[in-house]
């Protein structure tokens, strides 16, 4: 299994960020895994974003912190699945990573990580 | 939800062993067996080395080794590699309305 990040590399303030992590080896609609979305910087380190997984129907967890501004939604015909970061700051400047979790809470394999830069 | 505190870097010679704390707090550490281990070296993605507080994954070598007590876990390396030098994170369940969180991250140098 292998999990690629892409996206643009820099945003600006107030837009939205748009990143998508493409699967190989697993299906995104695989009811036995979850999808993740982890970002690192140097100010926050690293900070668990939000997963999309499917049991039937998809479901959604988003952390505390980016609630109010985040979607996750999968793409099955692609196999693939995305972030939508709105409103960005600097804040939310950071590597952005995407990770599987086939457990209960660890991520058992991570993309190489796209960093995101946001700067007029 | 306060990132979980590790000691910023630790140090050790080839074949000595070392212990990376991770503290948190009865809500996360202290109150789920969901503790797990990450090493990860620079332009890479983390690599997963310990779940469920001790458990290793296929391939991970059994060098690794975690334990728990309280809301402090640890990550042992045993026998230290140079391959090792790297940063490691710990991360633990915490509820669900927090879901996770992340340790502050410890940098090992094998000197």
């Amino acid at each position: 299994v292998q999990l690629q990040e892409s996206g643009p590399g820099l945003v600006k303030p107030s837009q939205t960020l748009s990143l998508t992590c493409a699967i190989s080896g697993d299906s995104v609609a695989s009811e036995s895994a979850a999808w993740n979305w982890i970002r690192q910087s140097p100010s926050r380190g690293l900070e668990w974003l939000a997963r999309i997984y499917y049991r039937s129907k998809w479901y959604n967890d988003y952390a505390v912190s980016v609630k109010s501004r985040i979607t996750v939604n999968a793409d099955t015909s692609k196999n693939q699945f995305s972030l939508l970061l709105n409103s960005v700051t600097a804040e939310d400047t950071a590597v952005y990573y995407c990770a599987s979790m086939r457990r209960y809470w660890d991520f058992d394999l991570w993309g190489r990580g796209t960093p995101v830069t946001v700067s007029s | 939800q306060s990132a979980l505190t590790q000691p910023r870097s630790v140090s050790g010679s080839p074949g000595q062993s070392v212990t990376i704390s991770c503290t948190g707090t009865s809500s996360d550490v202290g109150g789920y067996n969901y503790v797990s281990w990450y090493q990860h070296h620079p332009g890479k993605g983390p690599k997963l080395l310990l779940y469920d507080v001790t458990e290793r994954p296929s391939g991970v070598p059994d060098r690794f080794s975690g334990s728990k007590s309280g809301n402090t876990a640890s990550l042992t390396i045993s026998g230290l590699q140079a391959e090792d030098e790297a940063d490691y994170y710990c991360s633990s369940y915490a509820g669900s309305y927090f879901l996770g969180v992340f340790g502050t991250g410890t940098t090992v140098t094998v000197l």
